[in-house]
C-alpha cells in the first residue's frame, strides 16, 4: 500500500463548479499536511498547509483534514480554467522527509 | 518570499560525463532536498541534507552524490551520467520539521 494515495484523474469540472480533490494516507503519526499545485512543465507551488482537524480556508481554497479517517481534501470553489493543473498532496510525520502523492490532474472546462 | 534558485533550467550532457546541478536558497533554511520527477512516477527523493556537511540518502540515491559545504547551497552530482538519468530535477528547502518545502524552478536534464 502506498503511503499517500491520490486518484490520478483527470478530474474534469465545469468552470464555476466546486472541484474536490482527495488524499488518503497510511501513517497515523502524520502531523502536517500540504497541498501543492503543479502546472505542466513547472515546479510544485505550495497553496495550502493544514495541521489540525477541521477546515482551513484561504480564498477559493479550503483544505479539510480528518486524522481519524486518515484523509485530507482540497476544495476549489468557483473553479477557473487557470486552476487546471496537477495537485499534489504531501505530509510529514515529524521526520525530515515529506511524503508526496503522485497527484491528481484537474481540468476545468469552459 | 522564499527563493530557491537552480542554476540551469535546461541542460544537455553526454553519457559518462560528470554533471553538477546547483541549488541556492536565501532563507537560511536548515533542510534541503533533491528530487527527480518522471511521468507516472511522481516525485522521488534522491538525497537530502539537514545541516552543513550532513546528508542522508533518499529513495533513489544510486548514481548520485551530493555536497553541502555552505548552508545556502546544495549540489547534486551525477558521477557518470547515463541516459536513464534524463529527468526533471527539483531542489527544495524548508526551515525544519513539519514545515512545507519550497521548490526551485527545476532543471530539465537530458543525457544523450
Amino acid at each position: 500500500q502506498k503511503e499517500v494515495e491520490q486518484n490520478s484523474g483527470p478530474l474534469s469540472v465545469p468552470e464555476g463548479a466546486i472541484a474536490s480533490l482527495n488524499c488518503t494516507y497510511s501513517d497515523r503519526v502524520s502531523q502536517s499536511f500540504f497541498w501543492y499545485r503543479q502546472y505542466s512543465g513547472k515546479s510544485p507551488e505550495l497553496i495550502m498547509s493544514i495541521y489540525s482537524n477541521g477546515d482551513k480556508e484561504d480564498g477559493r481554497f479550503t483544505a479539510q483534514l480528518n486524522k481519524a479517517s486518515q484523509y485530507v481534501s482540497l476544495l476549489i470553489r468557483d473553479s477557473q480554467p487557470s486552476d487546471s493543473a496537477t495537485y499534489l498532496c504531501a505530509l510529514t510525520g515529524g521526520g525530515n522527509k515529506l511524503t508526496f502523492g503522485t497527484g491528481t490532474q484537474l481540468k476545468v472546462e469552459l | 518570499d522564499v527563493k530557491v534558485t537552480q542554476s540551469s533550467r535546461y541542460l544537455v550532457k553526454r553519457t559518462g560525463e560528470k554533471v553538477f546541478l546547483e541549488c541556492v536558497q536565501d532563507m537560511d533554511h536548515e533542510n534541503m532536498f533533491w528530487y527527480r520527477q518522471d511521468p507516472g512516477l511522481g516525485l522521488r527523493l534522491i538525497y537530502f541534507s539537514y545541516d552543513v556537511k550532513m546528508k542522508e540518502k533518499g529513495d533513489i540515491p544510486e548514481g548520485y552524490s551530493v555536497s553541502r559545504e555552505k548552508k545556502e547551497r546544495f549540489s547534486l552530482i551525477l558521477e557518470s551520467a547515463s541516459t536513464n538519468q534524463t529527468s526533471m530535477y527539483l531542489c527544495a528547502s524548508r526551515t525544519g520539521v513539519n514545515q512545507p518545502q519550497h521548490f526551485g524552478d527545476g532543471t530539465r536534464l537530458s543525457i544523450l
